[in-house]
């Protein structure tokens, strides 16, 4: 398995620029999340989907985020516009989902360095 | 919100050494998870514990569920170079049915050969 894809893994761009990060989860997963990674704050969960319907995005920091899951195999995390504070590693993981068998556990990409210059 | 307090936040040893890091809650977990992660990576699972007194090894590692469900640790036996990297715990709350987890600010493990 190819396990969880995101793209870019680079993302260099200017303040008030709209920042799209893509996610491609495992095969058969039916859970997606996106987590924000800094120094100072660690792993935080921004957003997580069930059957591609968000369940909870108290983490979602503010309007400027937007989080989508158009089918089972894609979502998106964009930022518009985009400010230096957002400079962060952004992860995307997936799960089986949670039930006695599947027992929560996450997957995670490799990430996207983003920089807002 | 519900967090973790993970100790140390970074570690320096000597290869062979064995090592200790634990994870603490003030509230009640379900579920303990331990992740490594590499330089450029995402973190990747090593252990999984679901039941409070829990003890589970992988190879050299070795963690478990505390009895209050308020904590877990982990031991890695005789480090090896290739054990350097960030180690973050996570838990999974009471809250039924959510697959949200909290993560600690993780321990920072450097072996010297």
């Amino acid at each position: 398995d190819a396990g969880v894809i995101q793209s870019p893994r680079h993302e260099v761009t200017e303040m008030g620029q709209e920042v799209t990060l893509r996610c491609k989860p495992i095969s058969g997963h039916n859970s997606l999340f996106w987590y924000r990674q800094t120094m100072m704050r660690g792993l935080e969960l921004l957003i997580y989907f069930n059957n591609n319907v968000p369940i909870d995005d108290s983490g979602m920091p503010e309007d400027r985020f937007s989080a989508k899951m158009p089918n089972a195999s894609f979502s998106t995390l964009k930022i518009q516009p985009s400010e230096p504070r957002d400079s962060a590693v952004y992860f995307c993981a997936s799960s089986l989902g949670w039930d006695r068998l599947a027992k929560n556990i996450q997957y995670f990409g490799a990430g996207t360095r983003l920089s807002v210059l | 919100g519900q967090q973790l307090n993970q100790s140390p936040q970074s570690m320096f040893i000597q290869e062979g050494e064995d090592v200790s890091m634990n994870c603490t809650s003030s509230s009640i977990f379900n579920t303990w998870l331990w992740y490594k992660q590499e330089p450029g990576e995402g973190p990747v699972l090593l252990i999984a514990l679901y039941k409070a007194g829990e003890l589970t090894s992988n190879g050299r590692l070795t963690a478990q569920f505390g009895i209050t469900r308020k904590d877990s640790f982990l031991n890695i036996s005789a480090s090896i170079p290739s054990d350097v990297g960030i180690y973050f715990c996570a838990g999974r709350g009471t809250q039924g049915g959510s697959e949200k987890l909290v993560f600690g600010k993780g321990t920072k493990l450097t072996v010297n050969p």
